[in-house]
């Protein structure tokens, strides 16, 4: 059983670029999560998609979007890059978008905006 | 109201010793406490989960207990070992129909040999 891969690892961007980071989900899985998680803090969620459509978001600006592919796997997109958006981006599936559906994450990409 | 406080910042226990960590929250709505460990340059790992109608839950040497009228529960490690030196986060979740997960702050866990 294959777990969440992210790509890529590291990433360094300026200030005001674009930048997509992508996921692919657990096997079987088809909600798809994203969280940012700034150095020594606990992760923040972003949003949630299930079956390629949007479905909760967090408390972050319409410059953080998202997509959902029919195989499940997912794409943020952030754009016009500010410095505190330097952070570890987490990508997390499950089973379902439920109650019953335990996150699983991947080991994140590292954004750094200078 | 959507919070999760979370303490200790970091602890220092010996080989062998009880880790405890605690965590608060306000929102009654919650309905699901998982506890994630994290090792450096990796993801949150899911460690063990409780919903509020039980108050304890063991698996290995990992025991939540949970108190619902205080609105606390905590993790203990028993007999702590080297290679549970990690940083814990607790969290619950939010409801509103989809699975999003508060985290708090994170405890960092060093178990001396």
């Amino acid at each position: 059983e294959t777990g969440v891969t992210q790509s890529p690892t590291h990433l360094i961007k300026t200030r005001g670029q674009q930048v997509t980071l992508r996921c692919s989900s657990q096997s079987g899985h088809n909600t798809v999560s994203w969280y940012q998680q700034a150095l020594g803090q606990g992760p923040q969620f972003i949003f949630q998609y299930y079956r390629e459509e949007e479905n909760g978001r967090g408390n972050f600006p319409p410059r953080f979007s998202g997509l959902q592919f029919p195989n499940y796997s997912s794409e943020l997109n952030v754009n016009a890059l500010e410095l505190d958006d330097s952070a570890l981006y987490l990508c997390a599936s499950s089973i379902d978008r439920g109650y019953n559906s335990p996150l699983h994450f991947g080991n994140g990409t590292r954004l750094t905006v200078t | 109201q959507q919070q999760v406080k979370q303490s200790p910042q970091s602890l220092i226990v010996q080989k062998g010793g009880i880790s405890i960590i605690n965590c608060a929250y306000e929102n009654t709505a919650f309905d699901y406490f998982p506890w994630y460990q994290q090792f450096p340059g990796k993801g949150p790992a899911l460690l063990i989960a409780i919903r509020p109608d039980v108050s304890e839950k063991k698996e290995g040497r990992f025991t939540i207990s949970f108190n619902k009228s205080a609105k606390q529960f905590s993790l203990h490690i028993m007999d702590s070992q080297p290679g549970d030196s990690a940083t814990y986060f607790c969290a619950a979740r939010g409801g509103g129909g989809y699975n999003k997960l508060i985290f708090g702050a994170g405890t960092r866990l060093a178990v001396h040999p």
